[in-house]
């Protein structure tokens, strides 16, 4: 079965900070891997994601993911952070299925961003 | 293009009610899943309509059934509410790939 670990519960940073963001994952194939931002009332919005090829995944929002297939690891960084980047951050392996895949999530990483 | 919709935003029960959920997707898309979002917990995989079938099931009693309706809309029903049903319930739709998701229905089981 497929899982993901995310360590940190929450992450406290400076604003103009970098920002490095842990996700483990556990699956027997090659993985989809995938980040979800989270905003309070809002849906989840996909960051970037991963498939194959590259791996280092360049994202919305100045985000970039690098997929270690050795550590099975998909951390999430970015150079320098925005007080709008506070938030919740998913972490998620798919499974593939019918054109398609099947996320499992982390429980989340809350990122809080002092000024 | 408005997106994922659902509706209602909020909703409370109480123990033993049934609730309905419902879902539109994106323009375009014809498969939708849904997800239960436990307070401080990731969001959970319950079911996946496609074709108005459902057609993959993650780990979720029989007391949570859906359906798609032929414009690819979808409900979630959950029977003999229980205090820990309580949670976001998020729909996505996609088709063929990336999952679009909506804002979520917050249940409170009183």
């Amino acid at each position: 079965a497929q899982s993901v670990t995310q360590p940190d519960i929450h992450i406290t940073v400076s604003e103009g900070a970098s920002l490095e963001l842990r996700c483990n994952y556990s699956y027997g194939a090659t993985p989809y891997l995938f980040w979800y931002v989270q905003s309070p009332g809002q849906g989840l919005q996909l960051l970037l994601k991963y498939f194959s090829g590259d791996t280092l995944v360049q994202g919305i929002k100045g985000f970039e993911a690098e997929f270690k297939r050795s550590q099975s690891s998909f951390n999430l960084r970015k150079p320098s952070v925005h007080w709008s980047d506070a938030a919740e951050y998913f972490c998620a392996v798919g499974r593939p299925f019918g054109g398609s895949y099947i996320p499992t999530f982390g429980r989340g990483t809350s990122l809080i961003v002092h000024p | 293009d408005a997106g994922v919709t659902q509706s209602p935003t909020h909703l409370i029960k109480t123990r033993g009610q049934q609730v309905t959920l419902r879902c539109s997707p994106k323009s375009g898309h014809d498969t939708v899943s849904w997800y239960q979002q436990a307070l401080g917990q990731g969001p959970q995989f319950i079911f996946q309509y496609y074709e108005e079938e459902e057609r993959q099931r993650g780990n979720f009693p029989d007391r949570f059934s859906g359906h798609q309706f032929p414009n690819y809309s979808s409900e979630l029903n959950v029977n003999a509410l229980l205090l820990g049903d309580s949670a976001l319930y998020l729909c996505a739709s996609s088709y063929s790939g990336e999952q679009f998701f909506g804002p979520g229905t917050r249940l409170t089981v009183l």
